[in-house]
Parts: C-alpha cells; sequence; structure tokens
C-alpha cells in the first residue's frame, strides 16, 4: 500500500493558463474524491468518482473546471483559463465501497495551486 | 443537509495537559463523524471514526471522541498533550447517499502545545 499520490505537488501558473493535475489512488479503491481547500478553510467537496463513472458534481465545479477517471484507476482534474480565485490546495481522496459502515477516504498530500 | 460547527480556531494547551477540540454536527439523518488531522503542507490524517458501532470511540495517538447525539457533538480529546500534536484539526459528517459519501468539514481547529 503505497498511499494516495498527487503529481505535481506544487504549482505556479499565470492567469489564464490552463493546469491539469493528477491523482493516483490506492490501487484497489474503487471511489475518488477531488476537495479544494483554501487558506484557513477545511477542505470542500468537489467531485466524485465510482469506478470510471463520475457520478456528482459539486456547484463549486464550474464549467472551467473537469475532471476524468478513465478505466477506473488515476484522475486528472484539469482547470481552464485559471483565475486568481482558483489558488487553493487541490486534495485527492480515494476509498474502497464497503457494504457495511462507512469507507474511509484516504488523501493525498494534495496539489498547491498559486495563480498569479 | 449536514454541516459542522468547530468551536475555537486556535486552541494552546501546556505540554502534558488535556486536549479538548470540540465538534458539533447538523445531519437530518444519522451521521458518520471523523477527525481528521493536517500537519503542514501535508494531506489530511484520518485520527478516528465514529459509524454507529459504539459511542465512544477510540483513534491514534491516544486520541478518543464520544458521539453524543442529545448535544450533536463529537468532541475530540487527549489526556496528555505532546508536542508532537501541534497541527491543523478538522471535524467531518458524511452520510450515506447512494454511495457518494462525501465528507463536510469544519473550518478547522490549529492546536499549538507549550512547552
Amino acid at each position: 500500500d503505497t498511499g494516495v499520490s498527487q503529481d505535481p505537488r506544487h504549482k505556479i501558473t499565470k492567469r489564464g493558463q490552463n493546469v491539469t493535475f493528477r491523482c493516483d489512488p490506492i490501487s484497489e479503491h474503487n471511489r475518488l474524491y477531488w476537495y479544494r481547500q483554501t487558506l484557513g478553510q477545511g477542505p470542500e467537496f468537489l467531485t466524485y468518482f465510482q469506478n470510471e463513472a463520475q457520478l456528482e458534481k459539486s456547484r463549486l465545479l464550474s464549467d472551467r473546471f473537469s475532471a476524468e477517471r478513465p478505466k477506473g484507476s488515476f484522475s486528472t482534474l484539469e482547470i481552464q483559463r485559471t483565475e486568481q480565485g482558483d489558488s487553493a490546495m487541490y486534495l485527492c481522496a480515494s476509498s474502497l465501497e464497503r457494504v457495511i459502515h462507512t469507507d474511509t477516504q484516504y488523501f493525498g498530500p494534495g496539489t498547491r495551486l498559486t495563480v498569479l | 443537509a449536514q454541516s459542522v460547527t468547530q468551536l475555537g480556531s486556535h486552541v494552546s494547551v501546556s505540554e502534558g495537559a488535556l486536549v479538548l477540540l470540540r465538534c458539533n454536527y447538523s445531519s437530518s439523518v444519522p451521521p458518520y463523524l471523523f477527525w481528521y488531522v493536517q500537519y503542514p503542507n501535508q494531506g489530511l490524517q484520518l485520527l478516528l471514526k465514529y459509524t454507529s458501532a459504539a459511542t465512544l470511540v477510540k483513534g491514534i495517538n491516544g486520541f478518543e471522541a464520544e458521539f453524543k447525539k442529545s448535544e450533536t457533538s463529537f468532541h475530540l480529546t487527549k489526556p496528555s498533550a505532546h508536542m508532537s500534536d501541534a497541527a491543523e484539526y478538522f471535524c467531518a459528517v458524511s452520510n450515506y447517499n447512494f454511495g457518494n459519501e462525501k465528507l463536510t468539514f469544519g473550518t478547522g481547529t490549529r492546536l499549538t502545545i507549550i512547552p
């Protein structure tokens, strides 16, 4: 178990540029979540995948944001035409679906995005 | 809708003293409750979770939390603080929702340990 990994760890970009982040979940986990955390706040839910299907998107996820999880393995989160308000830590979490009791989400180290 | 309120954005305790971090939740259905810890520039690590099996939940690093339905609370405690406990702590709630068990987090409590 190598844990959830995210790449890159830090990204600095200029306003208007596109950026893409990658998340590799724990290998057998079928659920994958993206959250966004701004300074001084708790993480906020962005979107959720069950295997390769994107089943829910938050209203925080504007049309400039898109997420994919091809083949139900790694996931990518792309932000087009970045704005300064997109500056945040983007966290990925994965979990294994359980019939009884809730699953436990394991978080990656996050990607910190700074938009200049 | 579900929500979490963490009272006290900053808490300072002396090394060896009791740690008490407060969390109150709001949920229209029986909740699942979690405490996560975050060290600087790192992701979140699960300390403990409540899933209705037992109201007193023991976690890692000597932490525990008690679910009190009448008070809608899930406060985190540790009998004796250690310098390594200095971090940001987040309380979170989720509900089973056709497979999407997204977490709703509080705003966090930064714990400082005084030597």
